[in-house]
C-alpha cells in the first residue's frame, strides 16, 4: 500500500498568512493526487485533483503542486473559513490512502 | 446541484449487519463511478470501496474484503454499502462520493460528498 504522510500534522497561522502544507507518498504516485478540506462535523470537501487542478467553484488563493513523491497545498492569504483540516489522497493505485491531515489553527 | 444524501446508519452490535444507501440527485447517476469513504470519530480519512458504473468492477479496502459489499441500483439512483460481520473498528460515519472521470489522466477522481451517516458498533 502506499502510505502519505503529511507535514505538518497542525500549524497556527494569522489571517492574511501564506500556508503551505506538505504531502509525501512512499511511491511515485505521478500526479494523481487530491487534497479535500474538513471542517469539524462537516463532509469534506473537493479542492484539487491532479496535483494542481482546481476543482470547480474553489478559489484561486488554493493552489497544489508537486509530481512523484512530494506534494504541496498553498493557501496564498489565510482567511477565517480556512481554518480547517486538510487532507492529501493518493488515487494511483488501490487501496487508495489518505494523509493523516493537517489542522490549521488560528493564531 | 449534486446531492448525496447517505442513510441507514445506527448502533448495531459485534458481528451484525447493516445496509447503508446513498440517494443521488442533480446528476446522471449511471454515468459514474462511485465510492464509500470512512472517518472514525476524532480520526482521519479512509476509503472504503469503489464501483463501476455497470458494477462489472469492485474495488475494498483490505480490513473490510468478505464482509462489506458495495453496489448500486441505476433504477433508483441509489448507492448501497452492505455490512456484515460489524467490528468495533468499523464505528464511523460512513460518506458516499462521486466520482469524477479525469480524461488526460484516464482515471477517477473524488469531487463530491455526501454529508455522511453515522454507524456504531458497540454491545
Amino acid at each position: 500500500d502506499i502510505q502519505m504522510t503529511q507535514s505538518p500534522s497542525s500549524l497556527s497561522a494569522s489571517v492574511g498568512d501564506r500556508v503551505t502544507i506538505t504531502c509525501r507518498a512512499s511511491q511515485a504516485i505521478s500526479n494523481y493526487l487530491a487534497w479535500f478540506q474538513q471542517k469539524p462535523g462537516k463532509a469534506p470537501k473537493s479542492l484539487i485533483y491532479a496535483a494542481s487542478s482546481l476543482q470547480s467553484g474553489v478559489p484561486s488563493k488554493f493552489s497544489g503542486s508537486g509530481s512523484g513523491t512530494d506534494f504541496t497545498l498553498t493557501i496564498s492569504s489565510l482567511q477565517p473559513e480556512d481554518f480547517a483540516t486538510y487532507y492529501c489522497q493518493q488515487y494511483n493505485s488501490y487501496p487508495w490512502t489518505f494523509g493523516q491531515g493537517t489542522k490549521v489553527e488560528i493564531k | 446541484e449534486v446531492q448525496l444524501v447517505e442513510s441507514g446508519g445506527g448502533l448495531v452490535q459485534p458481528g451484525g449487519s447493516l445496509r447503508l444507501s446513498c440517494a443521488a440527485s442533480g446528476f446522471t447517476f449511471s454515468s459514474y463511478w462511485m465510492s464509500w469513504v470512512r472517518q472514525a470519530p476524532g480520526k482521519g480519512l479512509e476509503w472504503v470501496a469503489n464501483i463501476k458504473q455497470d458494477e462489472s468492477k469492485k474495488y475494498y479496502v483490505d480490513s473490510v474484503k468478505g464482509r462489506f459489499a458495495i453496489s448500486r441500483d441505476d433504477a433508483e439512483n441509489s448507492l448501497y454499502l452492505q455490512m456484515n460481520s460489524l467490528r468495533a473498528e468499523d464505528t464511523a460515519v460512513y460518506y458516499c462520493a462521486r466520482l469524477e472521470f479525469n480524461s488526460y489522466q484516464a482515471t477517477y477522481y473524488i469531487d463530491s460528498w455526501g454529508r455522511g451517516t453515522l454507524v456504531t458498533v458497540s454491545s
